[in-house]
């Protein structure tokens, strides 16, 4: 089944410690996203990557960043300059501008 | 900078109840507008998808309609059922090629 996988499911990061979440999609889409998600706030867009190679910053993009070396891959480092990660991250993705198709989120919280 | 508003937060109904999810947006110069629903602890799915050029997409007992010209669109979902209960969300791409922009949800609980 064609679908975006993210993991892991739950995160936890100590003090001044940078973690990567995973995100993969085999469904072949030029796109992908990166929204983070807090109790009773909408998404806000932290990175999108419109081709291979190439990535723009969101609105949140400070504390983060993220590489897109293969069409099927776009990872998320929380970095330690970060300092209010605890949050629901979801990666998603779509073929240009059609429907966007989201993976099921890491949940990230600080130990 | 375009934003996106939905009220009501959260609402109750009763099954078999019809009902209507308000969304509205700042700039009416939009691409595309899409629902989707928001299980707990889950990712979105997408329910309806609407060209800024259509006035309404249905999908089974989902009807999404547009309105540009006053910013707003409007989620109808006839016969709820308690399977129905979930956070809708409503988002706008500003042009071809950008991400989407979410609103914060309405909250749905339908009671058996």
């Amino acid at each position: 089944d064609g679908g975006i996988t993210q993991s892991p499911k739950y995160l936890f990061r100590k003090e001044g410690q940078n973690v990567t979440l995973s995100c993969e999609q085999n469904l072949n889409h030029d796109a992908m996203y990166w929204y983070r998600q807090d109790p009773g706030q909408g998404l806000r867009l932290i990175y999108y990557s419109q081709i291979v190679n190439d990535f723009q910053k969101g609105d949140i993009a400070e504390g983060y960043s993220v590489s897109r070396e293969k069409k099927e891959s776009f990872p998320l480092t929380v970095t330690s300059a970060q300092k209010n990660p605890t949050a629901f991250y979801l990666c998603a993705s779509s073929f240009g501008d059609r429907v966007l198709h989201f993976g099921d989120g890491t949940r990230l919280s600080i130990l | 900078k375009q934003e996106v508003t939905q009220i009501p937060a959260a609402l109750s109904v009763p099954e078999g109840e019809n009902l209507v999810l308000n969304c509205s947006f700042t700039d009416s110069a939009i691409y595309n507008l899409q629902w989707f629903r928001q299980d707990p602890g889950k990712g979105l799915t997408s329910l309806l998808l609407i060209q800024s050029s259509q006035r309404e997409q249905t999908s089974g007992r989902l009807n999404a309609s547009l309105d540009k010209s006053s910013g707003r669109s409007t989620l109808y979902i006839a016969a709820s059922q308690p399977g129905d209960s979930a956070t809708y969300l409503c988002a706008v791409s500003p042009q071809a090629g950008t991400a989407l922009i979410f609103g914060k949800g309405t909250t749905l609980s339908v009671s058996s």
